[in-house]
């Protein structure tokens, strides 16, 4: 079993669909970072989260604790968020331990 | 400004070569990290490194592989004798301090192709 499970893995909505992604882990963490991966491209920290709610743009990260869950939501999507989303659970060592990701695609 | 510079950011090699990866960290970071992101894998963590020190080296392979973030310059993986299972996305990424509270920087990959 990995120690950060995300779902969907697949995903495709149209275009103004609000869309969410979830994401369990396993690990004791210091922080949780959503991560945005565009086809063939780098890899960008959207959020870092180690409590409540953030909030960027359309976007918007939660995170529970206590029941060691986190959701990414994007509200009015977009075909330029068409992505892949990476959950990504940071330990106190300073170690990732990574989701499979959720591919994202909206469509117009 | 100068985001985590990584280079090549394509790379072939023939099997049997040495493939070596760099990567510049962010101005103001000491701490280095590189992944790797096997095709239709997810990324893993490989080792994480600060100046002249290696940290955790827990996810690299036993063989053939070493990293290192000198004084002076950028961070190195290095790949020697290169198979095609090493053909993958490296992915480095810098923090400027060990820790909570603080975000990490990736930077935009390393394609290695093995032929």
């Amino acid at each position: 079993k990995n120690e950060v499970e995300q779902s969907p893995q697949n995903l495709t909505a149209q275009e103004g669909e609000f869309i969410t992604i979830n994401c369990s882990y396993s690990v004791g963490i210091s922080a949780l970072h959503w991560l945005q991966q565009h086809p063939g491209g780098g890899i960008v920290s959207l959020f870092m989260l180690s409590s409540g709610k953030k909030k960027h743009g359309r976007l918007i990260a939660t995170i529970n604790i206590q029941e060691k869950h986190s959701s990414l939501h994007i509200t009015a999507s977009h075909p330029r968020d068409s992505a892949v989303y990476i959950c990504a659970a940071l330990n106190t060592g300073n170690q990732f331990y990574f989701g499979t990701g959720t591919s994202l695609t909206v469509i117009p | 400004n100068a985001g985590v510079m990584q280079n090549p950011r394509h790379l072939v090699r023939r099997r049997g070569q040495e493939a070596r990866l760099r990567c510049s960290p962010m101005k103001g970071h000491s701490h280095v990290y590189w992944y790797r992101q096997l095709p239709e894998e997810g990324l893993k963590f490989m080792v994480y490194l600060q100046k002249e020190n290696i940290i955790d080296e827990s996810g690299m392979p036993k063989e053939r592989f070493s990293a290192e973030f000198p004084k002076e310059g950028p961070s190195i993986l290095r790949i020697q004798q290169v198979v095609r299972g090493d053909s993958a996305a490296y992915f480095c990424a810098s923090s400027p301090q060990q820790g909570t509270g603080n975000t990490i920087y990736f930077g935009e990959g390393s394609w290695l192709t093995v032929v």
